[in-house]
């Protein structure tokens, strides 16, 4: 069982370059979360969806943009990338039928780089 | 809006010694808390959940919380710290089903 995968695992990107990063789940999970960490701010919300086709901002969205097209797949994009956007990102993913108890399982994490 | 505040972003321990971890929540509604583990280099997982079914909770490898509403906490504690403990935690709340994690504390052991 895969779970969440996650790619590239590392990247180092110039400013001004365009980037996506791929998260697929195998879990049939309808919901699905890209969070962003950084040192002493803990996880912060980027973009979520529900259920494929809807998608809604999160905590600190800009910059960022998202689709999903299908259950499995949630791709964060960066149109044209700044520094300030170095970080270590993960996706992840829930069966919202459980509720607000539900469990959000975690991707392996992106760590990118913006110079 | 809900939130929690962990307090101390690092805590060291003693191989065998007691660990607790701090989190408060703000909410004025019975809130959704969660306690989260990432060990390095690794996604995070989840350690254990309040779901008001009961007060203290337990959670995967020995780890439990205890919800005090009259003190707004959610703290995390095992009795015997291990060295496979060393990791960061997060707590978390949360919020129309999204979570708002606080800035996480790293624990580590001494041998």
């Amino acid at each position: 069982i895969a779970g969440i995968t996650q790619a590239p695992t590392s990247q180092i990107l110039a400013a001004g370059r365009r980037m996506t990063l791929r998260c697929t789940q195998d879990m049939r999970h309808n919901a699905m979360y890209w969070y962003r960490q950084d040192l002493g701010l803990g996880l912060r919300l980027i973009h979520y969806s529900n259920t494929a086709g809807t998608t809604g901002k999160g905590e600190v969205p800009d910059g960022y943009s998202v689709s999903r097209a299908n259950t499995d797949d949630f791709p964060l994009t960066l149109a044209s990338a700044v520094p300030s956007q170095t970080s270590v990102y993960f996706c992840a993913s829930s069966d919202s039928a459980d509720g607000p108890y539900n469990e959000q399982f975690f991707g392996p994490g992106t760590r990118l780089t913006v110079l | 809006a809900q939130s929690v505040t962990q307090l101390g972003s690092h805590v060291s321990v003693s191989e065998g010694a007691l660990v607790l971890l701090r989190c408060n929540y703000s909410s004025s509604v019975p809130p959704y808390l969660f306690w989260y583990v990432q060990y390095p280099n690794q996604g995070l997982q989840l350690l254990l959940k309040y779901t008001s079914a009961a007060t203290l909770v337990k959670g995967i490898n020995g780890f439990e919380a205890e919800f005090k509403k009259s003190e707004t906490s959610f703290h995390l504690t095992k009795p015997s710290a291990h060295m496979s403990d060393a990791a960061e935690y997060f707590c978390a709340v949360s919020v129309d089903y999204k979570l708002s994690f606080g800035a996480g504390t790293t624990v580590t052991v001494r041998a």
